[in-house]
């Protein structure tokens, strides 16, 4: 089966970075992806990583370690619309083609 | 604009009753998935598919059925729903090709549901 763990909530200020992790265990591993709910709305995709290091979308970075089974999304500049739930989903493997999704990550940023 | 619409935001009723939800996505793509959203546990996977008439069962597929008759449209069915089926359900859609659509979902607003 599949397991994902990050924290349930975390705070932050206005301009400053927060990093959100993600670990995971899978029967198999074919990508990380990251996603944002605000309250009442749909997820939406922000990142997916298939490969080790750092991609980078403007605000937002999304960090994939496949040896350690670790992902972390990192926002910059903080700002008060970034307050939202944050999930890490997995794609197991090519032939199944549902992604497994994290329980969210409440972030809550702060004047 | 890509979308995927679900056809009811909100829905009420009674226990035993058949419930029927209506997802349709208009980016032409092959899978579509229906997950259940629930406080604290995040988004289970109850069916999907790849497919015109092909399905797979998710984590949760007990007491859920789906149809999938035509390539843009992808029901989810509760035969005799029960109170424990109070929760938000969301469709969501993807493109089978490989690298960033792997992982890339696009979902609906979502049916809030709730038995009675």
């Amino acid at each position: 089966g599949q397991s994902l763990e990050q924290p349930s909530e975390v705070t932050a200020v206005e301009g400053a970075i927060v990093q959100i992790n993600c670990t995971y265990q899978t029967s198999g591993f074919y990508g990380l992806s990251w996603y944002q709910q605000h309250d009442g709305g749909a997820p939406t995709f922000l990142s997916y990583n298939a490969l080790d290091g750092l991609e980078e979308t403007g605000r937002f970075s999304s960090f994939l370690s496949r040896s350690d089974s670790y992902g972390y999304l990192l926002l910059q500049e903080l700002q008060m619309k970034d307050s939202a739930s944050y999930f890490c989903a997995v794609s197991p493997n090519m032939g199944r083609r549902a992604l497994t999704f994290g329980s969210g990550t409440r972030l809550q940023v702060q004047p | 604009d890509v979308k995927v619409t679900q056809s009811s935001r909100y829905l009420v009723k009674r226990t035993g009753e058949k419930v029927f939800l209506e997802c349709v996505q208009d980016m032409d793509h092959e899978n579509m998935f229906w997950y259940r959203q629930d406080p604290g546990l995040g988004l289970r996977l109850i069916y999907f598919s790849y497919d015109v008439k092909m399905k797979e069962k998710g984590d949760i597929p007990e007491g859920y059925s789906v149809s999938r008759e035509k390539k843009e449209r992808f029901s989810l069915i509760l035969e005799s729903a029960s109170t424990n089926q109070t929760s938000m359900y969301l469709c969501a859609s993807s493109s089978r090709t490989s690298g960033r659509a792997l992982g890339e979902l696009f979902f609906g607003e979502g049916s809030r549901l709730t038995v009675l």
